[in-house]
């Protein structure tokens, strides 16, 4: 099974700073790496596919980069409504699996 | 517009089965692949399996094989997932997803199903 870590488990960051959140593999996953953004209490949202695609009505301030097995969510000039548990997440190999999450709360 | 709409909440007692069902709108059902994820209390996601809405191919996880059980009526467009031998561990919202753009990223999600385990 390929194991995610992601750091940091935990942000505060104030709007408009930058925030940088680490995926690693424990083994190669190409490009199969994908990031969600889950607010309390709702479901998943899809932010980046495949390591660095946009999905569809994702704001630009959302982006990915990475192959391997490191990966980097990046988001540019956070607003308040990022506040969110941020999971990324590998459909390299079975069983799929999920990093345990990254916490990013506002100042 | 792609939409899943989740069945209601549930409570069981450990030993018992659950049932959750997910039923589909906005594209071509037949064409795609429909997840099931879980997520206990506090946990990451767990991947349970998925199963292609047009041929019923299945694909479950080793951790859950022999207690879940994917399956779709093409019909109603719907897909549903089983879970057997209930334990408290098996507490957990339950949601479904799929993707339309031929990626392996889960595009939609449905509302979530919490299961709630308890004798």
């Amino acid at each position: 099974e390929i194991v995610l870590t992601q750091s940091p488990d935990f942000q505060s960051v104030t709007p408009k700073e930058k925030v940088t959140i680490t995926c690693r593999a424990s083994q190669s996953i190409g490009t199969s790496l994908h990031w969600y953004q889950q607010k309390a209490d709702q479901s998943p949202k899809l932010l980046i596919k495949d390591a660095s695609q946009s999905f569809s009505g994702v704001p630009s301030r959302f982006s990915g980069s990475g192959s391997g097995r490191d990966f980097t969510l990046t988001i540019n000039s956070l607003e308040a409504e990022d506040a969110a548990t941020y999971y990324c997440h590998q459909s390299s190999n079975y069983p799929f699996t999920f990093g345990p999450g990254t916490k990013v709360d506002i100042k | 517009q792609v939409q899943l709409v989740q069945s209601g909440a549930e409570v069981k007692r450990p030993g018992a089965s659950v049932k959750v069902s997910c039923k589909a709108s906005g594209y071509t059902f037949s064409n795609y692949v429909l997840y099931w994820v879980r997520q206990a209390p506090g946990q990451r996601l767990e991947w349970m399996g998925w199963i292609h809405g047009g041929n019923g191919e299945t694909k479950y996880s080793q951790k859950l094989q022999g207690r879940v059980t994917i399956t779709r009526d093409t019909s109603a467009r719907t897909t549903y997932v089983e879970l057997s031998s209930l334990r408290s561990e098996d507490t957990a919202m339950y949601y479904c997803s799929t993707a339309v753009a031929g990626t392996g990223g889960f595009e939609y999600w449905g509302q979530g199903t919490l299961v709630t385990v308890s004798s």
